[in-house]
């Protein structure tokens, strides 16, 4: 069965520290993952993707097949990174969306 | 605002009632789905319409749930005889549209749902 796994259900780190948020996936196919983040009082949004390869808000994230991980990352985290972060994968482009528990960070100053 | 809207934000009700939500997608979106979320968790998949064809559904779907697309746009979500259990967020998404965003699901704000 697709699961996706999110281990920590709170992140804490101070401002200007690296970010890693981690999420691991089961799934015999090849699956597109995503993030999704939620913002406080907003609804849940698009932060990612890794068929775009692309960094948002200066995260990035990268497909690890071999260990089945798609691991969320920051250099430099900021206060505005506070939020529930969602990993997430489908395995086609019209499928649902599996999500995990989810992760909230949260930045200190 | 022309992002994917849904009616009503809260709703109270008591146990045994019945209630509907109603969700409009983006316009020009021809794929909707209905997850539910509850605290602590991600959202879960409910059901998926392409159009007017209701073309998958969780087996969380119980058979005091049903969901319709009638037209192809807007669709409806209802609980019969609703449980405690029911207490959650429903959340609504919807995509399609445009080659370069086709595929990307947009979620509405949710309609919340206590039982009591």
């Amino acid at each position: 069965a697709q699961r996706v796994t999110q281990p920590e259900k709170l992140l804490s780190v101070f401002k200007g520290a690296p970010v890693e948020l981690k999420c691991n996936y089961s799934y015999s196919g090849s699956p597109e993952l995503f993030w999704y983040v939620q913002y406080s009082r907003q609804r849940l949004q698009l932060l990612l993707r890794h068929i775009s390869r692309e960094s948002i808000k200066g995260f990035t994230a990268d497909l690890n097949k071999g260990e089945t991980s798609f691991h969320l990352k920051k250099p430099f985290a900021q206060e505005e990174d506070s939020a529930m972060y969602y990993c997430a994968l489908r395995y086609s482009s019209a499928s649902k969306i599996i999500f995990g528990s989810g992760t909230r960070l949260s930045i200190r100053p | 605002d022309t992002g994917v809207s849904q009616n009503p934000r809260h709703k109270i009700t008591k146990r045994g009632q019945n209630v509907t939500f109603r969700c409009d997608p983006i316009s020009e979106h021809n794929r909707l789905y209905w997850y539910r979320q509850t605290l602590g968790q991600g959202p879960e998949f409910l059901t998926y319409f392409q159009n007017e064809a209701q073309l998958e559904k969780s087996r969380l779907l119980s058979d005091r749930f049903s969901a319709e697309r009638p037209k192809g746009s807007f669709s409806t979500l209802e609980i019969q005889r609703t449980e405690q259990g029911d207490s959650a967020m429903y959340l609504c998404a919807s995509s399609g549209g445009l080659a370069v965003a086709k595929n990307i699901q947009y979620f509405g704000a949710g309609t919340r749902l206590s039982v009591l």
